[in-house]
């Protein structure tokens, strides 16, 4: 099965951009996901990336693939306090539509 | 864009006792649904997949006794937590994909208490 891994936490200035990291293992064509979630809420779908792409960019969202090291990571510009929540990384098993989490970056902002 | 709901957002149970939760596709259809159960401060964890029409396909490690799973028609998945033990308090959230995109949804999830 593929095996997602994430760093846990990321403290960021307001303002500042966030960095989010995540490796994955399954090397076949995948659709590979971020997910936000706040308190006590589910998981809101906040971009995608197939994996024959090297970069996808949305409002604020950058998403860049390094398929060569299963390297997936996520930037946000302009980081507000709205943002403060766990973000999951999540790989889809190529064979069907189930998803493999990581194990969530928490980002705090800070004024 | 596409929702799914589920009901109820929380419940309190006693142990023992058996607490339904529902998962319903909105404005779509859904042949297949997935059930997650997330520990605080933990990722989620696939408990199983719920086909229309078919049986529900558990992971490994997932008691299909315990955990009853029935998709009663194109947007309505139950699961069922059956005698309901305090171990089995969690966030319990389910998703699904809207035909063949690559969009899935996941619903607001339901916490589960057993007393």
């Amino acid at each position: 099965g593929e095996d997602v891994e994430q760093s846990l936490f990321l403290s960021v200035r307001e303002g500042d951009s966030s960095v989010i990291n995540c490796t994955y293992t399954d090397s076949s064509s995948t659709y590979l996901y971020w997910y936000k979630q706040e308190p006590g809420a589910g998981l809101q779908l906040l971009t995608y990336i197939f994996s024959n792409m090297d970069m996808k960019q949305d409002q604020r969202l950058t998403v860049l693939l390094n398929k060569k090291d299963k390297h997936l990571s996520l930037r946000i510009a302009d980081t507000q306090t709205g943002d403060s929540a766990i973000y999951f990384c999540a790989e889809r098993d190529p064979n069907d539509y189930k998803l493999s989490f990581g194990a969530g970056t928490t980002v705090t902002v800070r004024a | 864009g596409a929702v799914v709901s589920q009901h109820p957002s929380w419940v309190i149970c006693k142990s023992g006792t058996s607490v339904k939760i529902e998962c319903r596709s909105l404005d779509f259809q859904a042949t297949t649904m997935f059930w997650y159960r997330q520990f605080p401060k933990q990722s989620l964890m696939l408990m199983a997949t719920s086909n229309e029409g078919s049986k529900a396909t558990y992971e490994q490690g997932v008691e299909k006794d315990k955990f009853l799973i029935n998709h009663a028609s194109l947007t309505l998945s139950t699961l069922t937590v059956t005698s309901a033990h305090p171990e089995d308090s969690s966030f319990y959230i389910c998703s699904a994909p809207r035909g063949m995109s690559y969009e899935q949804y996941f619903g607001p999830g339901t916490r589960l208490t057993v007393t």
